[in-house]
This record gives structure tokens, sequence and C-alpha cells, in this order.
């Protein structure tokens, strides 16, 4: 695999503010895209998905955005709270064939009171 | 609880020596998936299992095994041959290979 930095993009966000967590995905033929929460030492906590027929989806204080021209994906978050604190990746997925997941590297998200 | 058990959460290896990471699941998912997780990066596959009784290589199986001979267990193994083991290594499922991956807590593998 790709070697990639030991140190991760850091996002501060103040108590209250909203954040938004950016990734590039590699391949345009990905189709299933989501969001994981990794808190230090447990393991990544689903947050949301979007499928590549949709641009937007919502769910509770979080929204994803699709940009398949670009092959952006951000997740929103509102509100940010103490407990936002944590790791974030994305995952891309092409499906039908084999079906893996690849994920990024990752961004830290640090909120501040 | 339905979820995903992986343990010990602590492991430790000796030079020349396999260990074998547990993965139980009881959530009745088809899919299991092994991922290895270095600090300050993303995850990157081992192995995964779609269906009983069969297991593909992901990105970086070498020095590893795995066996998927009950639905909800998925072991992994690793080998002698692996000789940078030191990792966080995750565990996951999921209903069918195209939905989202629940994972366990992980196992942190040390080398002594």
């Amino acid at each position: 695999g790709e070697s990639v930095g030991l140190h991760l993009p850091t996002l501060s966000v103040q108590e209250g503010d909203n954040s938004i967590i950016n990734c590039a995905y590699s391949n345009s033929a990905s189709d299933y895209f989501i969001w994981y929460k990794q808190e230090s030492g447990k393991g990544p906590q689903f947050i949301i998905d979007i499928r590549s027929n949709m641009d937007k989806r919502q769910g509770q204080r979080v929204t994803v955005l699709l940009n398949k021209t670009v092959k952006h994906l951000s997740l929103q978050i509102a509100a940010t709270q103490p407990g936002d604190s944590a790791v974030y990746f994305c995952a891309e997925m092409r499906t039908g064939t084999a079906s893996k997941l690849t994920f990024g590297t990752g961004t830290r998200l640090q909120v501040t009171l | 609880d339905g979820g995903i058990t992986q343990s010990p959460k602590y492991l430790f290896r000796k030079e020349g020596q396999n260990v074998t990471l547990s993965c139980e699941q009881n959530l009745n998912h088809d899919a299991m998936y092994w991922y290895r997780q270095d600090p300050g990066q993303g995850l990157r596959l081992i192995y995964y299992s779609q269906i009983v009784n069969d297991f593909q290589k992901g990105d970086i199986a070498e020095g590893y095994s795995v066996s998927r001979e009950k639905k909800e267990s998925f072991p992994l193994t690793v080998t002698s041959a692996q000789k940078n083991p030191t990792a966080f290594y995750l565990c996951a499922s999921s209903i069918l290979a195209d939905r989202p991956q629940h994972f366990g807590d992980g196992t942190r593998l040390s080398i002594l």
C-alpha cells in the first residue's frame, strides 16, 4: 500500500460552531461513500452514507455532500459539541466488483470550549 | 446487545511466533473483514469474506491468514512471516458487501 504521513490534518472548531470536513476520493467509478468517526482506542463508528445517485443526505446534526464532478465529499456537523472530537474518515466503494471499501487517511476534529 | 467482539484487546507476540486474533459477531452479517491501522493512518484491508467457507485477499494479505468456518466467526492469524506486525487490528462486518461496515473495538498487537 501507499505510504501516508504520520500527522493527520487537524480541524479546530469552537463549541457551537459548524464543522466542515472535506475528503477527495480517488476512483471516479466509486458509487458508494461512507463517513466514519473514530475515537481514541476504539473502532470506527458509522455516521452517514450516500450513494452516487444523490448529491446530499442529512442525518441528525450531520449532512454529507457529494460532488462527483470533482470527486469531493464533505461532512458537515452542525452545532459542534465536545463529544464530536475524534478522527473522521471517508471511505469509498465501487459496488458490484468485490465491493471493497477504500479509506482516506482521516481528519482530526478538535472542539475547543 | 448485538455487535462485534474482538479479543484480546492487547496482544504481545514473540519473534517467530504465530498469534491469532478473535472476531465474533452476532449481527447475522454475511460479510466480515480484517483491517490494519498504523498510527495516524487510514485502514488497510487484509482479508475479507463475503460468505462462510470463502475468503479473499485484501491489499496487504502477506504474512496473514484467516478462516471462515462459521458465519459468526472470522479469526485472523498473524504469522511469523509478517515482519512488521505491530499495529491496531480492526474487524468489521456488514449484512451484505455493499452495505455499511460495522467495526469492533480492535486488538492492539505489539512485539516483545
